[in-house]
């Protein structure tokens, strides 16, 4: 079975610019949760999409957002871009509402400039 | 504030020796427990889940979870060059609301 697809693999914007990350789940899979991982830090829960809502997000600004679509694909927004917002976004989905494991996708290394 | 300690490393652990990763949590409600090994540059893999006190193993991989002390540990036996990587602890709490905590990771060298 295809894994967890994120695109695209990098991107590079510069300061006060706006990223979109898509990431789609495995199949069967309803829940998709984004992860930022800074260099040198942990990853930091983000986002987490279920049947096409938002059902928690972890303690990033509102410039954070996100969407799921009906096929439960989903896309991750940053707004107006800072530094510091450079890192690897992990996307992973999970088969049942609130379980785990997750599966995780390639990520995306944003670079901002 | 939900917490998952690691040593950070590096841990330096001779070819076929027995490597031990530790990891402990702060939330006495987690009811599941992750181990993702992580190569540079790379995504999380999955490699284990506990959500049981005692041993789990799979393969070359012993997962063991001791609730009361909020301790989780990861055996690799016979350690290969390949298993270097840095390893992830993630723990999920009982309410389902949020994704997994993940520690910081150690990075554990595999010396051939």
């Amino acid at each position: 079975e295809a894994g967890v697809t994120q695109s695209p693999t990098h991107l590079i914007k510069t300061r006060g610019q706006q990223a979109t990350l898509r990431c789609s789940p495995i199949s069967g899979h309803t829940s998709v949760y984004w992860y930022q991982q800074a260099l040198g830090l942990g990853l930091q829960f983000l986002l987490w999409y279920d049947e096409g809502e938002e059902r928690n997000r972890g303690n990033f600004p509102p410039r954070f957002s996100g969407r799921q679509f009906p096929n439960y694909s989903s896309e991750l927004n940053v707004n107006a871009l800072e530094l510091e917002d450079s890192a690897l976004y992990l996307c992973a989905s999970s088969r049942l509402r609130d379980a785990a494991p997750l599966h995780f996708g390639n990520g995306t290394r944003l670079t901002v400039t | 504030q939900k917490e998952v300690e690691q040593n950070s490393g590096p841990l330096s652990v001779p070819e076929g020796a027995i490597a031990s990763l530790n990891c402990t949590y702060s939330d006495r409600g987690s009811q599941s427990f992750f181990w993702y090994r992580q190569y540079s540059g790379k995504s999380p893999e999955l490699i284990m889940f506990i959500y049981s006190n005692g041993d789990k193993e799979d393969g070359r991989f012993t997962a063991q979870l001791n609730k009361a002390s909020q301790y989780v540990s990861l055996l690799i036996r016979d350690s290969q060059p390949s298993d270097s990587a840095t390893y992830l602890c993630a723990v999920k709490g009982g309410g389902g609301a949020d994704g997994l905590t993940f520690g910081k990771g150690t990075h554990l060298i595999i010396q051939p």
